[in-house]
C-alpha cells in the first residue's frame, strides 16, 4: 500500500491567481496521476506525472493551464494557474502499484474560485 | 475503448438491509476491475479487485462483488448495510493504457 499526503486540503482563491497542490508518498513510485473531480461528477484524468521526464496530459488539458512538476519519485505538484470559477473542483493526486494493482489516492485538494 | 457505466444515480436502503451498488463494463481482453468509495471531503479509498481468480472478491468492510462475464457486470454488495456505509461508490477499470476509467459514481444512502 501506499500513504499519501496531500496539502492544502482546501483553499478559497481569487479568480486569475494560481495555486500549486502539493502531493507526497511516503514510498518510491514510478508514476503519479493527478486527478479532477467537478462538483457532482466523477474523476477526469489530468495527467500523469513521471519522473525526469514531462508530464503527460490528457485531452482537454494543457500544460500551461496545469504545469506539473516530479523533482523525485516521492513527490509531485499540480499548479492551477491563472484560475477562474470553473476550475472550482477536488483535485486528487494518486499513485498506482501496476496494473493488476489499486490504486491509492490523497485526501484531495477542494478549491473554491471566487 | 474500455469504459464502466454505474446505471444508478443513488441508491437507498434500510439499515440492516442488503445493499447492491451496479456496474458493467466494456473492455477488450480481460478486464481489471475496481471498487472506491469517497466519503465527504475525502479521498478515494479502495474496496476490493478482479484480476482473475474467483468470481466473488471480497474486500473491506465487509464488501463483496460478483464478477459476471456473460453479463460483463462487477456489482458491489453488502449483505446488511449501515448508516455509516452512506458514500459515494466509484466503480473503475483499467484500460489498454494502465489507466483507470471510473463511472460516474453513485450516491449510497442508507437511513436507520
Amino acid at each position: 500500500s501506499a500513504v499519501i499526503s496531500q496539502k492544502p486540503s482546501r483553499d478559497i482563491c481569487q479568480r486569475g491567481t494560481s495555486l500549486t497542490i502539493q502531493c507526497q508518498v511516503d514510498s518510491q513510485v514510478t508514476m503519479m496521476f493527478w486527478y479532477r473531480q467537478q462538483p457532482g461528477q466523477s474523476l477526469t484524468l489530468i495527467a500523469t506525472a513521471n519522473q525526469g521526464s514531462e508530464a503527460t496530459y490528457e485531452s482537454g488539458f494543457v500544460i500551461d493551464k496545469f504545469p506539473i512538476s516530479r523533482p523525485n519519485l516521492t513527490f509531485s505538484t499540480l499548479t492551477v494557474s491563472n484560475m477562474s470559477p470553473e476550475d472550482s473542483s477536488i483535485y486528487l493526486c494518486s499513485v498506482d502499484v501496476g496494473q493488476g494493482g489499486e490504486a491509492f489516492f490523497g485526501q484531495g485538494t477542494r478549491l473554491t474560485v471566487v | 475503448a474500455q469504459s464502466v457505466a454505474q446505471p444508478e444515480d443513488q441508491v437507498n436502503v434500510a439499515e440492516g438491509n442488503p445493499l447492491t451498488v451496479k456496474c458493467t463494463y466494456s473492455v477488450s481482453g480481460n478486464p481489471y476491475l475496481f471498487w472506491y468509495v469517497q466519503y465527504p471531503n475525502r479521498g478515494l479509498q479502495f474496496l476490493l479487485k478482479y484480476i482473475t481468480g474467483d468470481n466473488l472478491v471480497k474486500g473491506s468492510y465487509g464488501f463483496e462483488a460478483e464478477f459476471n462475464k456473460s453479463q460483463t457486470s462487477f456489482h458491489l454488495k453488502k449483505p446488511s448495510a449501515l448508516v455509516s456505509d452512506s458514500a459515494l461508490y466509484f466503480c473503475a477499470v483499467r484500460d489498454n493504457w494502465g489507466k483507470l476509467q471510473f463511472g460516474a459514481g453513485t450516491q449510497v444512502v442508507v437511513t436507520p
